[in-house]
Parts: C-alpha cells; structure tokens; sequence
C-alpha cells in the first residue's frame, strides 16, 4: 500500500546551519504535501505546503523542494537556532485532509 | 495558540474506567478528526466528521466512540480500555474545500491506561 517515510530518524545540526529533512512517499497520485512541526508536549503545527505542480516554495527560513521524478520531499531550515528543535512529519495527500498519509517523523535536535 | 483546544491534557485510567476527551475549535472549521500518536508509530487517523456528520471510521474499536454535537465541538467517550490504547490523542480541524486542506491539530490528551 502507499506509504510515507523519512530516510533519517535523528539528525543533529549546529546551531546556525541550514537542516535538510528528507521526505520519500510512494503514491504518484499524491498531489498535495505537507510538512508539520511537532515540539514536545504539542501538537503537530503547519509549516508549509506544496502542490505536484510545483517544485519548490519558500517561507521564512524554511524551504520545500519537490522532485516528483524520484517521489521525494525535503524540508530545508535556514540558520537553524534553538527552537527549531522537534520532530517533523511530512504527509502527502489528493483531496481532503482525511486522505493526508503522515510520514513517521525526524527529531532534529540543535547542538549548540 | 493553535484555535483547537483539547482537555485534559493528561489522563490516567483503568481498563474498566469511562472517561471522555474533549476537543473544541475557534477556527470556524467544519471538519474535525481524532487522530492516534503511538511512539515511533505514524500517526493515525480514528474518526472524521464533515459538518457534524461521521464520514471516516478508520476500522476503530467499539471502546472508542466519537461525538460531534456541532462543527465547533468534538468528544472521544473512552470505556473498557486496554494498556495498549495509551497514546497522545489528537483533535484536528479543517476547512473542507476539497483540495489543499490543512489540518490544525491540538495540543492531545496525554493518556495512560492501567
């Protein structure tokens, strides 16, 4: 069946470089991604999205990139600081939100 | 402040114990969820109600049982649970557009089963 996955569990940064978060699904009918961000005690929070017609988008300090040829997603965070540090989840989607498929989640955490 | 506000944050019960969750959003939303977060588990989808009406059971046991009395207001009645049902349960809401929904989770119920 389809599934989402994340290549890495942990990844450990220092503060102040840029953090790459990977991202692979396997349903080429996905259109639709997101990313969330989850510190502890919280719930997961929106980040950014992007849909299969693009390949890229940009907001504060964070980047999406998508290459729908080899089905993977990535998350970038510019100049990482303390409270970057969470999980993140990817999920990828077609049509409404009940079809999200969440990804299993990356813990970053930033060394000082 | 996320606009969904789940209580309690932390529950502990016994297996033979009722308790019910509670989720509220201020988002003006007309879809909302319940969703599982086991550790090292993705998370789940339980439940969906589209303007007060269950579309989604996500193959659930009979010991959850959901309730949407409006768009705004979401329970989950919790009885005769096992040790393994203990996860953080989330709410979620959305606004149903059909394409490019966003979900906006709460905090979750911490819960422990005994």
């Amino acid at each position: 069946g389809e599934s989402v996955g994340l290549h890495l569990p942990t990844l450990s940064v220092q503060e102040g470089d840029n953090s790459i978060i990977n991202c692979a699904y396997s349903n080429s009918a996905s259109d639709y991604f997101i990313w969330y961000k989850q510190e502890s005690g919280k719930g997961p929070q929106f980040i950014i999205d992007i849909r299969s017609n693009m390949d890229k988008r940009q907001g504060q300090r964070v980047t999406v990139l998508l290459n729908k040829t080899v089905k993977h997603l990535s998350l970038q965070i510019a100049a990482t600081q303390p409270g970057d540090s969470a999980v993140y989840f990817c999920a990828e989607g077609q049509g409404g939100a009940q079809k999200l498929v969440f990804g299993q989640g990356t813990r970053l955490t930033i060394n000082p | 402040e996320t606009g969904v506000t789940q209580t309690p944050r932390h529950l502990v019960m016994g297996m033979t114990n009722k308790k019910s969750l509670k989720c509220e959003q201020h988002l003006g939303h007309n879809a909302m969820y319940w969703y599982k977060q086991s550790a090292k588990k993705p998370l789940e989808l339980m439940f969906v109600y589209n303007f007060k009406e269950q579309t989604e059971n996500n193959s659930v046991p009979s010991r959850f049982s959901p309730e949407c009395p409006n768009s705004s207001h979401l329970f989950l009645h919790l009885h005769t649970l096992q040790p393994e049902d203990s996860a953080l349960y989330l709410c979620a809401s959305s606004r149903r557009t059909g394409t490019n929904e966003k979900l906006f989770f709460g905090s979750g119920t911490q819960l422990s089963v005994l």
